[in-house]
């Protein structure tokens, strides 16, 4: 069965605080690592899709890495507009996402 | 483009009642996806359609029904509400069922059951 873990649960940060949120997924087939930002009350809005083992891509502060078992998302200087809940999900070959539970992110200025 | 659209926003029902989320899309999208979003869990798939007339189930489908007659529209159905539907409802919508494309979601819908 196809997993997906976040840690931490939730992280606080004062402005320009560097640090980095942990996604570890277990999938039968990877087909694409989806990273969303979800703001209270509304939908998950897309940031990345990494598809291999050492592929990184950037917007703004945050990057994302992936690794055969887990991905990272990286934010650097953060300010409190990214105060979000930032969800991982993996896209398997049974054409479906499976979800984390997502990593509460609070910025304070 | 007005992307995903769900309604209603909230709704509350009692239990045994039965109603329909509705969602739509006017992007064309083929795939189409139901889930529910509940504390501590992440979102949950439900049902899922990968074009008009094709629904599948998802990892908790029990309790609740689907259908697509158009690319369009995919209304969420539930047959007899129970305490445990309570939760926030995403529909979500993908151009094709290819690896690289993402999901753009609608807003969702909090449902209250009592």
């Amino acid at each position: 069965e196809d997993q997906v873990t976040q840690s931490p649960e939730a992280l606080r940060l004062q402005e320009g605080e560097s640090s980095s949120l942990n996604c570890s997924y277990t999938v039968s087939g990877l087909r694409g690592l989806f990273w969303y930002r979800q703001d209270p009350g509304k939908g998950p809005e897309f940031l990345f899709t990494l598809y291999s083992a050492g592929e990184e891509k950037e917007k703004e502060r945050l990057k994302a890495t992936l690794t055969k078992k887990e991905s990272f998302l990286h934010i650097t200087a953060p300010k409190p507009e990214d105060s979000a809940t930032y969800l991982c999900a993996v896209y398997n070959y049974g054409q479906n996402f499976v979800f984390g539970p997502g990593t509460r992110l609070s910025v304070l200025p | 483009n007005a992307g995903v659209t769900q309604t209603p926003k909230f709704q509350v029902l009692k239990t045994g009642q039965s109603m329909t989320l509705q969602c739509a899309q006017d992007m064309n999208h083929e795939y189409m996806s139901w889930y529910r979003q509940d504390p501590g869990m992440g979102l949950r798939l439900i049902h899922y359609s990968v074009g008009a007339g094709i629904t599948d189930q998802g990892e908790v489908p029990n309790g609740y029904n689907v259908s697509r007659s158009t690319t369009e529209d995919f209304p969420l159905r539930l047959l007899s509400a129970a305490p445990s539907q309570t939760s926030v409802y995403f529909c979500a919508s993908t151009p094709s069922t290819g690896p690289g494309e993402t999901q753009y979601f609608g807003p969702g819908t909090r449902l209250l059951v009592l």
